[in-house]
């Protein structure tokens, strides 16, 4: 079945200490993929997005993902994170470029001094 | 250059009233998404539409809801005879086009049945 997992509900991080969420996804061929974030009671804000090409994508606030076709893997990452960053993040998938997004369960990041 | 805006905000209904919420996407996009995010759940598709178009609406529940996006005004996702189950958050997103890129989220309406 066609699916979006992220492995990792719940992660703790220090302050200052590097981050990486993992996003798996299980299509036919490489869909179109993005991080959003979501802050406690607000809607999603976009960190970036992958359509094609450079398999490493920047995105706002110091994000990063990278593509790896071969693990059918979109992890993101942060090499430096900050208290404002706690959050919970989604991968999401866009299967047929539809606009039609199927998200991941989503990972709970808390940051601790 | 305003975002989109969805109101209102939070919602509170009794058993058996209707609840409208509304979605104005951002200024240029013509493409509207509804998603429902349930308690310990994540984000689930509802409904895809274009002006006056529904294009995809194989996430609505069959009964009680209702999506539409007018030539003119927000779009409205409604929902007749509310149930606790219908408790949750609903957030509209837009995109400039179906296949263009990203899309770009409201606020959500929290949706809470007595």
């Amino acid at each position: 079945a066609q699916s979006v997992t992220q492995p990792d509900i719940h992660i703790t991080v220090s302050e200052g200490a590097s981050l990486e969420l993992r996003c798996n996804y299980s299509y036919g061929a490489t869909p179109y993929l993005f991080w959003y974030v979501q802050s406690p009671g607000q809607g999603l804000q976009l960190l970036l997005k992958y359509f094609s090409g450079d398999t490493l994508v920047q995105g706002i606030k110091g994000f990063e993902a990278e593509f790896k076709r071969s693990q059918s893997s979109f992890n993101l990452r942060k090499p430096s994170v900050h208290w404002s960053d706690a959050a919970e993040y989604f991968c999401a998938v866009d299967p047929d470029s539809w606009g039609k997004l199927q998200f991941g369960a989503g990972t709970q990041v808390v940051v601790t001094p | 250059n305003a975002g989109v805006m969805q109101n209102p905000r939070h919602l509170v209904r009794r058993r058996g009233q209707e609840a409208r919420l509304r979605c104005s996407p951002m200024k240029g996009h013509s493409h509207v998404y509804w998603y429902r995010q349930l308690p310990e759940e994540g984000l689930k598709f509802m409904v895809y539409l274009q002006k006056e178009n529904i294009i995809d609406e194989s996430g609505m529940p069959k009964e009680r809801f209702s999506a539409e996006f007018p030539k003119e005004g927000p779009s409205i996702l409604r929902i007749q005879q509310v149930v606790r189950g219908d408790s949750a958050a609903y957030f509209c997103a837009s995109s400039p086009g179906s296949s263009v890129g990203a899309q770009y989220f409201g606020p959500g309406t929290r949706l809470l049945v007595l």
